[in-house]
């Protein structure tokens, strides 16, 4: 079946320019993470969804960070005032269950975002 | 909060010798995950440990999960060019909380 997608797969911007970034997850996974990898880095984390639960926002960066998920389906994760610290892969998981075993995420092939 | 560390940060080994990479967590976790990460590519599961002091093996890889639930370790026997990437180990704390993705050990192996 298919796996996690994203889109845009490449994202240049300018600083200070919004952008948006999606994740479709794989059918009927209630759980969706979003992290973020700067170039030779490990994963950030940055935001949580699962099922109908409150989001774990622990992990984005600052108020210019924010994201969506409706219901079990598509997320968006959005930056506003775009600043060149952002540019980096955003990578979105997805996994049948949040937390526990089984807990596969399984990854998208990640968005780079390049902001100018 | 919760940190997840690798050691090493780097290895390079020859074809044929064997490579460990080690994960410790500031806390107990649950379970702990294993990705493999090739250049230029996103993570891909490798396995996951959940009961104390588990061993688990795949082909040339041997995981382990300390008696303490705080450490695990990921063995590679005689590597090959095709075990290039970055390894990533995560833990969480608690079922239904987010996993903590350690930083990463970039392995490279000359043929």
């Amino acid at each position: 079946g298919a796996g996690v997608s994203q889109s845009p797969s490449n994202k240049v911007t300018e600083k200070g320019k919004d952008v948006e970034l999606r994740c479709d997850p794989i059918s009927g996974h209630t759980a969706l993470y979003w992290y973020r990898q700067r170039l030779g880095q490990g994963l950030e984390f940055l935001i949580y969804f699962q099922g109908n639960s409150a989001p774990d926002k622990s992990g984005l960066p600052s108020d210019r960070f924010s994201a969506e998920r409706t219901g079990e389906s598509v997320s968006t994760l959005t930056i506003q005032r775009t600043q060149q610290e952002d540019s980096a892969v955003y990578l979105c998981a997805s996994s049948l269950v949040g937390g526990g075993p089984p807990d596969t995420q399984y990854f998208g092939p990640g968005t780079r975002l390049t902001v100018l | 909060g919760q940190q997840v560390m690798q050691i090493p940060q780097y290895q390079h080994v020859q074809e044929g010798e064997d490579f460990t990479t080690y994960c410790n967590s500031s806390t107990t976790l649950s379970n702990i995950q294993w990705y493999k990460q090739r250049p230029g590519g996103h993570p891909v599961f490798l396995i996951q440990l959940v009961k104390s002091g588990e061993v688990k093996k795949q082909k040339r890889l041997t995981f382990q999960f300390g008696e303490a639930k705080k450490n695990s370790s990921l063995h590679i026997t005689a590597t090959q060019t095709t075990d290039v990437g970055t390894y990533f180990c995560a833990g969480n704390r608690d079922y239904g909380q987010n996993f903590v993705f350690g930083p990463g050990t970039r392995l490279s192996v000359l043929p």
